[in-house]
């Protein structure tokens, strides 16, 4: 079936440590796929999507790129800041039962400290 | 400012009691969707609807209902018939097909059952 797996959490870096969290996914078809964040309390917002293979999301110096034959959609930033602590979610859609479906990761927490 | 505002923030439920959480969205997308989140869990499909007066059940719909008599609303009824409605509830929306239109989500609603 269709899945996504990301690393278990938490993580927990110091501030402008680097940044990995890994994100494989199994899907019949083209996926697009893409990482939301998710800060205490609040609802998902975009951080970054990919379309098609060897395209690069960034945004926030966050930065995804779809390799389509590995699978993977590993998240990295070369910096992070403590405002960075929240959930991360990677996630893909495609079309299923004639729907765009959203089908999620798990989550891994992000924990960064001064 | 487009967007999707859910309402009410923080909804506490009796026993037996049916409770509606809204939905509304001014982004003109045609397709929206319910979710629900459980602490440290990601996020399970509850029902999704593609255009007015159409909606489906999605992996988890046992115990709710939905209604899509306007475009740009989506309420979701958390019914007595579900034993553990406790969560966190998003409400998301988007253009529809293809796969790489992004799915934006609202803040959420908390609901609590005391």
């Amino acid at each position: 079936g269709n899945s996504v797996t990301q690393m278990e959490g938490p993580v927990t870096l110091s501030e402008e440590a680097f940044l990995t969290i890994n994100c494989t996914y199994t899907a019949t078809g083209y996926p697009s796929l893409f990482w939301y964040v998710q800060y205490p309390g609040e609802g998902l917002q975009l951080l970054l999507k990919a379309t098609k293979a060897d395209d690069k999301g960034s945004n926030k110096g966050f930065e995804a790129t779809y390799r389509k034959e590995t699978t993977s959609f590993h998240l990295e930033k070369g910096s992070v800041q403590v405002s960075d602590s929240a959930v991360y979610f990677c996630a893909l859609t495609l079309i299923s039962g004639g729907y765009n479906k959203l089908i999620f990761g798990a989550g891994t927490r992000l924990a960064v400290h001064p | 400012d487009g967007g999707i505002t859910q309402s009410p923030k923080y909804l506490f439920r009796k026993e037996g009691q049916n409770v509606t959480l809204s939905c509304e969205q001014n982004l003109n997308h045609d397709a929206m969707y319910w979710y629900r989140q459980d602490p440290g869990q990601g996020l399970r499909l509850i029902y999704y609807s593609q255009i007015v007066n159409d909606f489906q059940k999605g992996d988890i719909a046992e115990g709710y209902s939905v209604s899509r008599e306007k475009k740009e609303s989506f309420p979701l009824t958390v019914t007595s018939a579900q034993k553990n409605p406790t969560a966190f509830y998003l409400c998301a929306s988007s253009i529809g097909q293809p796969t790489g239109n992004t799915i934006y989500f609202g803040e959420g609603s908390w609901l609590t059952v005391v």
